[in-house]
C-alpha cells in the first residue's frame, strides 16, 4: 500500500544532543511537509518542500533544519533540542500545493520526541 | 480572527446518536476543506474532503459545505465508541495554500 512512513516512532534525546527524524513516502507526491504538534494543539507547520524547493515558515526556529535528498525521503534535523521541542513531529505529503483534489495532505504516523 | 474555528466541545454523545461538528473559516478564497480524525497519541487521519457546496457522504460520515456562509460541518451518524477522537477541520489559505487547522473538537461516544 502507498503510504507515508516515519522513523523512529519514538525518539528520546538529551538536551542539546542533535537528532534526526526521517520520513519516506511511496505516494510519489511532490510536496512534503513537517509539522510540530504539542499536546491539545493543532499541528504547526515548520516547513515544506515542493520538489527540491524549500519553504521555511517565518516563525520556525533556526534550530530546525530539513533535507530532501530525493522525492521519497525527507529529514528533520533538530540541532540542539531544548525541553520545549518535545512534541509529536508529523510528516505529511500532497500531490500539489493547491488545486482540485490534489492538495489533500496525508500524514505519517508521527515521531514522538522526548527531550531529557 | 482565527482562519479556521471549530465549536470547542468537548462533545459527548450516546452510542447510536448523531454527532454534529461545526467549522467556520474566514478566507473566502479557500477552495478545499478537510476533516481529519486524530486519536490520542496518533497522527491525523483524513476522513473527508469536500470541494463543492452541498453534502458529501461517505459511510456514516457526511460533510456539508456552504461557501456563502463560510461554514463546513461533519455529521457522524450511528456514533460508535471507536469514533471517540479529536476531529480537526482544515482549509488551505488562498494566498499561500498552506493548511490552516482549527483547534479541534474532542468527541466522546458513550456506550
Amino acid at each position: 500500500d502507498a503510504m507515508v512512513i516515519q522513523n523512529p516512532r519514538y525518539q528520546v534525546t538529551q538536551f542539546g544532543k542533535p537528532v534526526t527524524l526521517s520520513c519516506s513516502q511511496t505516494l510519489n507526491h511532490n510536496v512534503m511537509y513537517w509539522y510540530q504538534q504539542k499536546s491539545s494543539q493543532a499541528p504547526k507547520l515548520l516547513f515544506h518542500y515542493y520538489d527540491k524547493d524549500f519553504n521555511n515558515e517565518a516563525d520556525t526556529p533556526d534550530n530546525f533544519q530539513s533535507r530532501r535528498p530525493n522525492t521519497s525521503f525527507c529529514f528533520l534535523d533538530i540541532r540542539s533540542p531544548g525541553l520545549g521541542d518535545a512534541a509529536m513531529y508529523l510528516c505529511a505529503t500532497s500531490r500539489a500545493l493547491a488545486g482540485t483534489e490534489t492538495d489533500t495532505q496525508y500524514f505519517g504516523p508521527g515521531t514522538r520526541l522526548t527531550v531529557l | 480572527q482565527k482562519e479556521v474555528e471549530q465549536n470547542s466541545g468537548p462533545l459527548s454523545v450516546p452510542e447510536g446518536a448523531i454527532a454534529s461538528l461545526n467549522c467556520t473559516y474566514s478566507d473566502r478564497g479557500s477552495q478545499s476543506f478537510f476533516w481529519y480524525r486524530q486519536y490520542s497519541g496518533k497522527s491525523p487521519e483524513l476522513i473527508m474532503s469536500i470541494y463543492s457546496n452541498g453534502d458529501k457522504e461517505d459511510g456514516r460520515f457526511t460533510a456539508q459545505l456552504n461557501k456563502a456562509s463560510q461554514y463546513v460541518s461533519l455529521l457522524i451518524r450511528d456514533s460508535q465508541p471507536s469514533d471517540s477522537a479529536t476531529y480537526l477541520c482544515a482549509a488551505p489559505r488562498s494566498n499561500d495554500y498552506k493548511l490552516s487547522f482549527g483547534a479541534g473538537t474532542t468527541v466522546t461516544v458513550r456506550a
